[in-house]
């Protein structure tokens, strides 16, 4: 089955350290995408990708990397200079030029 | 910049009740219209769609009509059930560069009782 996986389902981190949050796609989608979900507060926008070795940051990527060295992967990796990252995290994909997304099962980011 | 604008819950209905969910939108151009439905503890999945005005998206009973002269995609449902209890999100995204981006906005939860 086509889809988009996201792992872990739940990670918790100590202050100070970086986590790495893992998303996979087989859907031969060219865009990839990351969002940060709070409550109350939809999606935000973290960094998105068109095309391998590629990358634009997102409306809140201030304590956030990335990386696209496959079409298939793009993970996200959450730094200790993100201030509060407590979250849940969303990654989607969707192909290039258009504009419906497709959406993994999210992973909820705890700081202990 | 793009906005999308839509009514804050929490909603409860009674079982077969009709739903109405406002979605408002600010954009230049001609943005596609989205509702994504978010189950509890699961990812986005995209309910409905239109890109053009006047057009209707509709799916699992839900429809929502894209309205260009009132800058509105409002969700509705005849009769809801205990199953579509789940948070909505009204999404845009815009025409012509930047076309990739979804702007969300906040959700609306909706809770239906037996």
């Amino acid at each position: 089955d086509g889809g988009i996986t996201q792992s872990p389902k739940y990670l918790f981190r100590k202050e100070g350290q970086n986590v790495t949050l893992s998303c996979e796609q087989n859907l031969n989608h060219d865009a990839m995408y990351w969002y940060r979900q709070d409550p109350g507060q939809g999606l935000r926008l973290i960094y998105y990708s068109q095309i391998v070795n590629d990358f634009q940051k997102g409306d809140i990527a201030e304590g956030y990397s990335v990386s696209r060295e496959k079409k298939e992967s793009f993970p996200l990796t959450v730094t200790s200079a993100q201030k509060n990252p407590t979250a849940f995290y969303l990654c989607a994909s969707a192909r290039l030029g258009v504009n419906e997304q497709f959406f993994g099962p999210g992973t909820r980011l705890t700081v202990l | 910049g793009n906005s999308v604008t839509q009514m804050e819950g929490p909603v409860t209905l009674s079982e077969e009740a009709f739903l109405t969910i406002n979605c408002t939108y600010t954009a230049t151009g001609y943005p596609s219209l989205f509702w994504y439905v978010q189950y509890p503890g699961e990812g986005l999945q995209l309910l409905l769609k239109a890109t053009k005005a006047d057009d209707k998206g509709s799916n699992k009973g839900f429809e929502a009509t894209y309205r260009k002269e009132t800058t509105s995609f409002h969700l509705e449902k005849g009769s809801v059930q205990v199953s579509d209890s789940a948070v909505y999100f009204c999404a845009l995204s815009g025409s012509g560069a930047g076309s990739y981006q979804l702007t969300f906005g906040k959700g609306t939860k909706l809770s239906v009782i037996p």
